[in-house]
């Protein structure tokens, strides 16, 4: 079956603007987790959705950063004014449940960069 | 927090080389850990896990065993091929999370 999903492949864009990155999951997983990839930060996490339950926003690096999850499928990263420190690929994975028994399956990323 | 260091790259090798990629971690209670592979182009991937002490995770030749004495989970191949060139990652997740904690990665390149 199709794999997680994600649009753009490739951002470019000014700094102060807005950007939204989109992620289709996989059908029927419940959980979305998005992660950053950068040069100077590594692998790191942002933020968790598992069904109804209110997101895990730990991982957000600051007020700019938010997502949401409509309909417990589709997610969208939002990052307002961006600075060029945003610069990162994005990673979307998901995962059918909760806890260690199900693998997270990520999707190819976006790459976003701000001039 | 949790935490996860591996070694840095890139690592180049021969073919039919031995691999080890080590790496170590700091996590309070009994962290799950994970290798993850990126090949070129690709998307991040599962490689092999453990779930707890002694177990050995293994896949397509790789083989980590859960050291929690000294607290790692080194990567080991015997035999690496041309098409193993990747980089990799290690990760854990925690005992009360579902997030992933990432090491930095280690590029490999492997040599015909």
């Amino acid at each position: 079956g199709a794999g997680v999903s994600q649009s753009p492949s490739n951002k470019v864009t000014e700094k102060g603007k807005d950007v939204e990155l989109r992620c289709d999951p996989i059908s029927g997983h419940t959980a979305l987790y998005w992660y950053r990839q950068s040069l100077g930060q590594g692998l790191e996490f942002l933020i968790y959705f598992q069904g109804n339950s209110a997101p895990d926003k730990s991982g957000l690096p600051s007020d700019r950063f938010s997502a949401e999850r409509t309909g417990g499928s589709v997610s969208t990263l939002t990052i307002q004014r961006t600075q060029q420190e945003d610069s990162a690929v994005y990673l979307c994975a998901s995962s059918f449940g909760q806890g260690i028994s199900y693998e997270q399956y990520f999707g190819p990323g976006t790459r976003l960069t701000v001039t | 927090g949790n935490s996860v260091t591996q070694m840095e790259g890139p690592v180049t090798l021969s073919e039919e080389a031995f691999l080890t990629i080590n790496c170590t971690y700091t996590a309070t209670g009994y962290p799950s850990l994970f290798w993850y592979v990126q090949y070129p182009g690709e998307g991040l991937q599962l490689l092999l896990k453990a779930t707890k002490a002694d177990d050995k995770g293994s896949n397509k030749g790789f083989e980590a065993t859960y050291r929690k004495e000294t607290t790692s989970f080194h990567l080991e191949k015997g035999s690496v091929q041309v098409s193993d060139s990747a980089v990799y990652f290690c990760a854990l997740r925690g005992a009360a999370g579902n997030k992933l904690t990432f090491g930095g990665g280690t590029r490999v390149l492997v040599k015909p």
